[in-house]
């Protein structure tokens, strides 16, 4: 009974350095988030996707680029991390539109020096 | 454009005190969703309840109870008698017409109940 998976839980970067956080559901979900959870600032939507194939831009996606291969498989990439993408980020699904229940990850905490 | 305002930043009560969690919400759309979310130390996010905009029947569930009052445009959140397992932070999110796939939480209330 895994739900959404992310990997890692912990990270650190230094200032440029890539990565890439996975996000995957077992639910059959058709649609997957990225969030950014910063103190003061509640949950930001950086992307998200309505179906394999397919993505597009949330509030803060400036930084970040994304992918959805596979239905299951929801990855958020850092291309030249920077420290103001020092947060942590939550991944979520939810199996549609109305009404929208979302599904959350335990979370990924990154940190950029 | 959407908005979610959660007004009390941090909250703290005695355990089995009672306590309201705020939420107003501004949206121009007539069909919408509220939710509430609980966020506990372990920081995975879990869904309480949803209300659509047609319905505002409050709702009782155990020790939790939230009333939805369109003409104030509010969906509150009442733990009754809390108990030290409710500290955790409180998210109230909408998701409104046109854009339902996109979810705008507010900022969250941290609840502490001291023991």
């Amino acid at each position: 009974n895994a739900g959404v998976t992310q990997t890692p839980k912990f990270r650190v970067l230094k200032t440029g350095q890539s990565m890439t956080l996975l996000c995957a559901q077992d639910m059959n979900h058709e649609y997957m988030y990225w969030y950014r959870q910063d103190p003061g600032m509640g949950l930001r939507l950086i992307h998200y996707s309505v179906g394999e194939g397919t993505t597009a831009k949330g509030e803060v996606p400036d930084g970040y680029n994304v992918s959805r291969l596979k239905k299951q498989n929801f990855l958020l990439g850092l291309e030249s991390a920077a420290p103001s993408q020092t947060s942590v980020y939550f991944c979520a699904s939810s199996l549609g539109a109305t009404p929208n229940i979302q599904y959350f990850g335990a979370g990924t905490r990154l940190s950029v020096l | 454009a959407q908005k979610v305002t959660q007004a009390q930043t941090e909250i703290s009560v005695v355990e089995k005190e009672d306590v309201t969690l705020d939420c107003v919400y501004e949206t121009r759309d007539t069909t919408y969703y509220l939710f509430w979310y609980k966020q506990p130390p372990s920081g995975e996010l879990v869904f309480l309840i949803r209300r659509n905009s047609f319905d505002e029947q409050n709702e009782i569930s155990g020790r939790y109870s939230w009333n939805f009052q369109k003409s104030t445009s509010s969906f509150n959140f009442t733990i009754t008698a809390s108990q030290v397992v409710d500290s955790a932070v409180y998210f109230c999110a909408l998701s409104a017409g046109g854009s339902y796939q996109k979810v705008t939480f507010g900022i969250g209330t941290k609840l502490q109940v001291i023991p």
